[in-house]
């Protein structure tokens, strides 16, 4: 099946510290790559979603100089959490899909856990 | 925004009994799916209905769609305690050629051997 490869697992770090989380598709070309936020016993929340080679679109609330995405090629998308703060710590998801239509499944990576002292 | 409700939010139930989970949501879809979470992991595709479909299977699972409720269920059969996890359902929009989900906010299932 689709793997995708999300790193690092698990950051620690300063309040202001910039933070860069990768997600990679291992085994297929991902057109579409989704950012998701998700707190203690909730659901998930997207952040944006990802095209290679064009700018991402951001949900509503979320903001783009703050959660810097790029998608350069079909298998990689990174996220950057600009100058972090406390209440940016939370757990970070990412997904992969062939096709940017809804009738395919997305992949997703094994998450972040970004702590911010 | 979240679209879809679950219910119940919590089911504890022993291994071997059944496990049935409800997404109900509001807006037209093209598909519904599927996803279960371990704690502290991504999250994993079960299964994938498209709006014109009324039942699907994949080994112990079972989903049922039903469109004019707008509402689908997870049955697990013969559940095991490897099935603890959190499960979502999520809608593919009708009107959007984006990919984006919108996820429900998920039951949590406990399988007690």
């Amino acid at each position: 099946g689709a793997v995708v490869s999300q790193h690092p697992s698990w950051v620690i770090c300063k309040s202001g510290t910039s933070v860069k989380i990768e997600c990679r598709s291992l085994d297929f070309q991902a057109t579409t790559m989704f950012w998701y936020r998700q707190f203690p016993k909730q659901s998930l929340m997207l952040m944006a979603t990802s095209n290679e080679g064009s700018k991402a679109t951001y949900e509503q609330g979320v903001e783009k100089d703050k959660f810097l995405i790029n998608h350069a090629s079909l298998t990689l998308s990174t996220l950057t959490v600009t100058s972090a703060h406390p209440e940016d710590s939370s757990f970070y998801i990412c997904s992969a899909q062939w096709g940017a239509i809804s009738n395919q499944p997305q992949h997703f990576g094994d998450g972040t856990r970004l702590s911010i002292l | 925004s979240q679209q879809g409700e679950e219910d119940p939010q919590a089911l504890s139930i022993q291994e071997g009994e059944n496990a049935t989970m409800n997404c109900s949501y509001k807006t037209s879809i093209n598909n519904l799916q599927w996803y279960r979470q371990n704690s502290g992991r991504g999250l994993v595709h079960l299964i994938l209905i498209r709006s014109n479909e009324r039942e699907k299977h994949s080994g112990r699972l079972r989903v049922t769609l039903d469109t004019s409720k707008k509402s689908s269920s997870l049955l697990i059969t013969a559940s095991r305690a490897a099935d603890t996890a959190s499960y979502f359902c999520a809608t593919g929009l009708g009107s959007s050629n984006t990919g984006k989900l919108i996820f429900g906010q998920g039951t949590t299932l406990q399988v007690k051997p």
